[in-house]
């Protein structure tokens, strides 16, 4: 059974055109993220909530937005997609405990932009 | 700048073969985790590590942490084709105020397993 389930499988988009990536998740964890992964390179973490609390990366683009409506969903917003944001958008979740957090990854959003 | 280096980046080797994926880090850290994906697929969790000396088995493939010297090594006893993927190692480190899940990837070995 998926825990964690995002929606589009793939999405293309248009140069500029705003676009909304959708994470929601069954098991109830507390922590969710998103994550950018470009062709061949390593996933890089965008940002995460925990609970309704926003972190934010220091070098995630001001073009990249996110918004969680309670704890089952994460959304992230494209707000105008340039040819560098094609990539495999993760949505990941964990729950908070002692003895290190196990990330469960959704099957990710492939974003194509034209 | 924290880096996690993985090597090699590539590995192409024969069935029934033995190898080892070198992970190496630059912060402290007593967290690291292993993951497998397949072309096109999500991450599967394999290890996760939690300590100095750590050792974790599944299969064919072996995970160790050592701390002190920054180091994890995947180890693949005698390979077959259904472990083609890229393997990713990534940290998490313990100098930051809230760490988590800022987990920080190496950039993977893509394993092929030849007949």
């Amino acid at each position: 059974d998926a825990m964690v389930i995002q929606n589009p499988r793939y999405q293309v988009t248009q140069f500029g055109k705003p676009v909304t990536l959708s994470c929601s998740q069954t098991l109830n964890h507390n922590v969710m993220y998103w994550y950018q992964q470009k062709s061949s390179q390593a996933p890089k973490l965008l940002f995460h909530y925990y609970d309704k609390d926003f972190n934010n990366e220091a070098d995630t683009p001001d073009n990249f937005q996110s918004r969680r409506p309670n704890t089952s969903f994460c959304f992230l917003d494209i707000r105008s997609p340039g040819l560098g944001d094609a990539a495999m958008y993760l949505c990941a979740t964990s729950r908070v405990a002692q003895g290190g957090e196990k990330l469960f990854f959704g099957s990710g959003t492939q974003l194509s932009v034209l | 700048e924290l880096k996690v280096e993985q090597n090699p980046l590539f590995l192409s080797m024969q069935e029934g073969k033995n190898y080892t994926i070198y992970c190496n880090y630059s912060t402290t850290s007593d967290r690291l985790y292993w993951y497998r994906q397949d072309p096109g697929k999500s991450l599967e969790s394999l290890f996760v590590l939690l300590s100095n000396g750590a050792v974790k088995q599944e299969g064919r493939l072996m995970a160790s942490l050592d701390t002190k010297a920054r180091l994890s090594t995947l180890h693949i006893t005698a390979a077959v084709h259904d472990l083609s993927a890229t393997y990713f190692c990534a940290v998490l480190p313990v100098d930051r105020g809230s760490t988590l899940g800022r987990l920080y990837f190496g950039r993977g070995t893509q394993l092929t397993v030849w007949p």
